[in-house]
């Protein structure tokens, strides 16, 4: 069976503090994506990284990095020297098998930055 | 380039009434997908739409339908509604290419339903 699981329900860090969100997936799948996505107290779900599972280099974005490890399937997100703008839900994701657009989302994981 | 757009924004009906809510995707997108979101079961897919036929379908009962049009704009309906039926309803669109199966999907900001 498909599967996301965020254990994190919620992280309360202060702000300029590090703070690792983890995901751990299973799949049957040989080659797949995973997602991350971030949901602020407006409602939105915001896209943030899509990684092919033939890639497990890390990734970079600014603040922003993802751990991709094949081997313990997980594909965990960094968020370096938080702020409270990044005060939202995090969600990880990943596609049905053969599903198109049809995305088995984790439970998500509520991060709080106090100022 | 306009984002998601999803009417309304609210909306609060009663039980037994049935609701209608309306996506428009990102110009060029062709496949539209709907999501559940409650506090109990989380993110839950509802169904896709492509080229105005329906390609994928969640667990819901059959109380939950959609529909897409030529100009791949979506609503989706719920008939009968029950008080399970609370949510925040979201509508995601994608390019959908048949051959790319994992487009990333840029969601709007939800429809949130309330019903009493």
């Amino acid at each position: 069976a498909q599967k996301v699981t965020q254990a994190q329900t919620e992280i309360s860090v202060v702000e300029k503090e590090d703070v690792t969100l983890d995901c751990v997936y299973e799949t049957r799948d040989t080659t797949y994506y995973l997602f991350w996505y971030k949901q602020p107290p407006s409602g939105e779900l915001v896209f943030l990284i899509r990684r092919n599972s033939f890639d497990e280099q890390n990734e970079i974005s600014g603040r922003y990095s993802w751990n991709f490890q094949k081997s313990t399937s997980s594909f965990n997100f960094t968020i370096t020297a938080s702020q409270v703008v990044d005060s939202a839900v995090y969600f990880c994701a990943l596609p049905f098998s053969g599903g198109y657009n049809k995305l088995i989302f984790g439970a998500g994981t509520r991060l709080a930055v106090h100022p | 380039k306009a984002g998601v757009t999803q009417t309304p924004r609210y909306l609060i009906k009663t039980r037994g009434q049935q609701v209608t809510l309306s996506c428009s995707p990102i110009s060029g997108h062709r496949s539209v997908s709907w999501y559940q979101q409650t506090p109990g079961q989380g993110l839950q897919f509802l169904f896709e739409y492509f080229s105005e036929t329906q390609r994928n379908k969640g667990n819901f009962p059959g109380r939950f339908s959609g529909r897409q049009f030529s100009n791949s704009r979506s609503e989706m309906n719920v008939s009968t509604l029950e008080l399970g039926d609370s949510a925040l309803y979201l509508c995601a669109s994608s390019l959908g290419r048949s051959l790319d199966f994992y487009n990333e999907q840029f969601f709007g900001p939800g429809t949130r339903l309330t019903v009493l």
